[in-house]
């Protein structure tokens, strides 16, 4: 059965701050995707990152960066400096061989000014 | 930059009765999908469709559910009797491909329905 977990449910932080989002997943599968979802407060959906099981090279976009461990089926994302726009729920997601995706039940950032 | 649009971006309804949600995906993408997401809580994936055809479906997607590609753009989800619990925001995305470097799901904007 595949499962992603993030266990922060609401993270507040001050502008300026480093904040990390964890995301831990189960899958039996040896090929598999991992995705970071943005949702901001108008609601929509916006792709952050995708990463497959095979390149655990971590990954660095701007102000944000992603650690992929296998060894621990983890993949976090670090948003560096923060900002007020940053403030959204953030979701992790999983798939494997199938179509669908497994969403966590998201993080709630929160960033203040 | 293409991207998924959704149509309506807020649909109400009685209880009992059919609804269609409208999405056009991006244009050179094959695979397409339909979410939902109560308040609150996470993403769901209901059902997957490919090549005029369901590939994926989850335990939500009973028989009070529906989809199709009525002609080269949309892609509709029908609600044939709508129930309270069917109030959710449903998101559409859509894929060039499953598998691969271009299996990356795009979404749209959502429909809020609320039934009523």
């Amino acid at each position: 059965a595949q499962k992603v977990t993030q266990a922060q449910t609401e993270i507040s932080v001050v502008e300026k701050e480093d904040v990390t989002l964890d995301c831990v997943y189960e899958t039996r599968d040896t090929t598999y995707y991992l995705f970071w979802y943005k949702q901001p407060p108008s609601g929509e959906l916006v792709f952050l990152i995708r990463r497959n099981s095979f390149d655990e090279q971590n990954e660095i976009s701007g102000r944000y960066s992603w650690n992929f461990q296998k060894s621990t089926s983890s993949f976090n994302f670090t948003i560096t400096a923060s900002q007020v726009v940053d403030s959204a729920v953030y979701f992790c997601a999983l798939r494997n061989y199938g179509q669908n995706f497994v969403f966590g039940p998201g993080t709630r950032l929160s960033v203040l000014p | 930059e293409p991207e998924v649009t959704q149509t309506p971006s807020h649909q109400v309804t009685q209880m009992g009765q059919e609804v269609i949600l409208r999405c056009v995906p991006i244009s050179n993408h094959l695979y397409f999908y339909w979410y939902r997401q109560i308040l609150g809580q996470k993403v769901e994936f209901l059902v997957s469709f490919y090549n005029n055809e369901i590939s994926e479906k989850s335990e939500i997607f009973d028989d009070q559910f529906s989809v199709e590609r009525p002609d080269g753009s949309n892609f509709t989800l029908k609600i044939r009797s709508t129930k309270l619990e069917d109030s959710a925001m449903y998101f559409c995305a859509s894929s060039k491909a499953a598998g691969g470097s271009t299996d990356t799901q795009y979404f749209g904007p959502g429909t809020r329905l609320t039934v009523l």
